[in-house]
């Protein structure tokens, strides 16, 4: 069974621009949620979808949006990007809100 | 709010060790909690999920034990490899099925 895939692994952007990541679930689970990761901050909680309806949300600006396909399937996109947007993102898959969550490999993101 | 701390920040043992994470929460109205691994700079692996009805789990050398009622949780790792090396992450589900992560705990066994 293939796991969570995110894609791209690395990305490189400027200061103002715009980004979208996407994450591929495990098959069978409706539940993808997203993390930003940093040094500082530790892992913390941008938001989560299930069946194409945002669940929960963090503290997080505006500027972070997502949404989610009838496959499952996740996007993440981030406005008008800034240089604390440097981070690893990283989304995680479930089969519901009490099940083991899977992690990607996560997408390194550098604002210049 | 849900806050998790793991003691301690950073480890470094000799190989064979066996060892010792802790992981403490404040609220005890949870659902389940999750040990993970994190290699430098990837995502995070899935070592063992106690759900709350459990009091703990087993995976090989790896054993994770639940206590609600104190909100903790420690992760036991048998005869500490240098492939162990890694940042462990607990994670606490609770009402907002929301995880909360601690910090972690960085490991190094070195040879």
């Amino acid at each position: 069974k293939a796991g969570v895939t995110q894609t791209p692994r690395y990305l490189i952007k400027t200061r103002g621009q715009q980004v979208t990541l996407s994450c591929s679930p495990i098959s069978g689970h409706r539940s993808v949620s997203w993390y930003q990761q940093t040094p500082g901050q530790g892992l913390q909680f941008l938001f989560e979808y299930f069946s194409e309806t945002q669940r929960n949300k963090g503290n997080f600006p505006g500027r972070f949006s997502g949404r989610q396909f009838s496959n499952s399937r996740s996007e993440m996109n981030v406005s008008t990007l800034e240089l604390g947007d440097s981070a690893l993102y990283l989304c995680a898959s479930r089969t519901s809100a009490e099940g083991a969550a899977f992690f990607g490999q996560g997408t390194r993101l550098t604002v210049v | 709010k849900q806050e998790v701390t793991q003691i301690p920040a950073a480890l470094s043992v000799p190989e064979g060790e066996n060892l010792v994470l802790n992981c403490s929460f404040t609220d005890s109205a949870i659902y389940n909690l999750q040990w993970f691994r994190q290699d430098p700079g990837k995502g995070l692996t899935s070592l063992l999920l106690i759900q709350s009805s459990q009091r703990e789990q087993t995976s090989g050398r790896l054993n994770a034990s639940l206590d609600k009622s104190s909100g903790r949780s420690t992760l036991y790792i048998a005869a500490s490899q240098p492939g162990d090396s890694a940042t462990y992450l607990c994670a606490v589900n609770g009402g907002s099925y929301i995880p909360t992560f601690g910090r972690g705990t960085s490991l190094i066994v070195h040879p």
